[in-house]
């Protein structure tokens, strides 16, 4: 069964460092979204993207967050200067029609 | 936006028997509900979901239920087995197009099933 693939698994940064955090949506799907997942805590929506622009975004996607969809098969995810409250696992997902799929996450401690 | 409500928030269930999870959502242009199951460090997985067309959707020993009226709709789990101890969660959102929006998920529950 195709999956979501998340890459790096989990990564440590310091604090006011850049991070990148890279997906691989299923092949045919066509809306990717983030979310991420504080410890402990809901899950919670970040924003979605939809032929190559934002489609939807919520408060916590502020203007140190950014995607990019690089080429036909990457979807990425930048924290340009991350906060020690950026600590969380950070959930890739992409559908096509209803159902949405998540991928195994990238868990992000910021140091 | 949307507000999802979640109860309980731990719930501790005999195996064999069931289990009634409640979420209750704030924003009537919702229309799209999906369950998902989260094991520890794991990936949310999409267990059973509903759309707002329909009020009662089944598969196998799970089912799910809705009432557009109140704006609640709820998880039925039969017949409990350990395996399914995890963390439930609801979530809501709009299917416009071809996609969903963004979901808003409910709290969580963590469910416990004792052999």
């Amino acid at each position: 069964e195709p999956e979501v693939t998340q890459t790096p698994s989990h990564q440590v940064t310091q604090m006011g460092q850049e991070v990148i955090l890279r997906c691989v949506p299923i092949s045919n799907h066509l809306y990717f979204y983030w979310y991420r997942q504080i410890l402990g805590q809901k899950v919670e929506f970040l924003v979605s993207f939809y032929n190559n622009e934002i489609s939807e975004k919520s408060e916590i996607f502020d203007d140190q967050f950014s995607v990019e969809r690089p080429d036909g098969s990457n979807f990425t995810l930048k924290i340009r200067s991350t906060k020690l409250e950026d600590s969380a696992m950070y959930f890739c997902a992409s559908s096509v029609g209803n159902t949405i799929y998540f991928g195994e996450g990238s868990w992000l401690t910021v140091v | 936006g949307e507000n999802v409500e979640q109860h309980p928030s731990t719930l501790s269930v005999q195996e064999g028997d069931s289990a009634v999870i409640k979420c209750t959502y704030s924003d009537s242009a919702s229309n799209y509900f999906p369950w998902y199951k989260q094991e520890l460090g794991k990936r949310p997985q999409l267990i059973i979901d509903i759309r707002s067309n329909v009020g009662e959707k089944k598969d196998q020993r799970i089912a799910v239920t809705l009432n557009k009226t109140a704006k609640h709709f709820s998880l039925h789990i039969t017949e409990t087995q350990p395996e399914d101890s995890a963390v439930y969660f609801c979530a809501a959102s709009s299917l416009s197009g071809g996609g969903a929006d963004g979901l808003t998920f409910g709290k969580g529950t963590h469910l416990i099933i004792q052999p």
